[in-house]
């Protein structure tokens, strides 16, 4: 596609029920990145892939959250059992190298209620 | 660990005047220097990339400068209008390779009167 793809665009979930936040890349994009933004808050690094591997996944803030990427092309972010404070807006970003400027998508709203 | 600093969280300008927006940076070694926008409820939009062996860009109205070893960079925006009005982010990458993450500041909100 023309930029980078994420779905779905708004998400409200009960507390405790798992989610699944996609992120289709630029094409032939090999790195590719997932960022939180809460309220008010700047963007929060989560995880970095380099292809299918993800070289960084410092950024995850517990062991709810993971993430993988298949063909080195779509990424999915999971959130187990998830809590009101995971309630941000997820953002992907891609690009074609790791030093090469990086394309945000446009974010999932995710809201836990 | 990279910290990114833009002071002032927010700015208000009558149109037309040009201005600085600064960002500076803790760890020298990085890769590259981006500028991103946002508008409100919407993802960010790359404005310009600075190479670490670059010392400006220039697209537009919009011109970055990157001073590495003194940790600094600045987007200077010509002529501003109203539809400048966002928030604008800075994000840097490197001090453990190509496979670092973007380290961002926590952006200038930007509002230019008409």
């Amino acid at each position: 596609g023309a930029g980078v793809s994420q779905s779905p665009s708004n998400k409200v979930t009960e507390k405790g029920k798992d989610v699944e936040l996609r992120c289709d890349p630029i094409s032939g994009h090999t790195a590719l990145y997932w960022y939180r933004q809460s309220l008010g808050q700047g963007l929060e690094f989560l995880i970095y892939f380099q292809g299918n591997s993800a070289p960084d996944k410092s950024g995850l803030p517990s062991d709810r959250f993971s993430a993988e990427r298949t063909g080195g092309s779509v990424s999915t972010l999971t959130i187990q059992r998830t809590q009101q404070e995971d309630s941000a807006v997820y953002l992907c970003a891609s690009s074609l190298g790791g030093t090469i400027e990086a394309f945000f998508g446009q974010g999932t709203r995710l809201t836990v209620v | 660990k990279q910290e990114v600093t833009q002071i002032p969280a927010a700015l208000s300008v009558p149109e037309g005047e040009n201005l600085v927006l600064n960002c500076s940076f803790t760890d020298s070694a990085i890769y590259n220097l981006q500028w991103f926008r946002q508008d409100p409820g919407k993802g960010l939009t790359s404005l310009l990339l600075i190479q670490s062996s670059q010392r400006e860009q220039t697209s537009g109205r919009l011109n970055a400068s990157l001073d590495k070893s003194s940790g600094r960079s600045t987007l200077y925006i010509a002529a501003s209008q109203p539809g400048d009005s966002a928030t604008y982010l800075c994000a840097v990458k490197g001090g453990t390779g190509a496979n670092s993450k973007l380290t961002f500041g926590k952006g200038i909100t930007l509002s230019v009167r008409p």
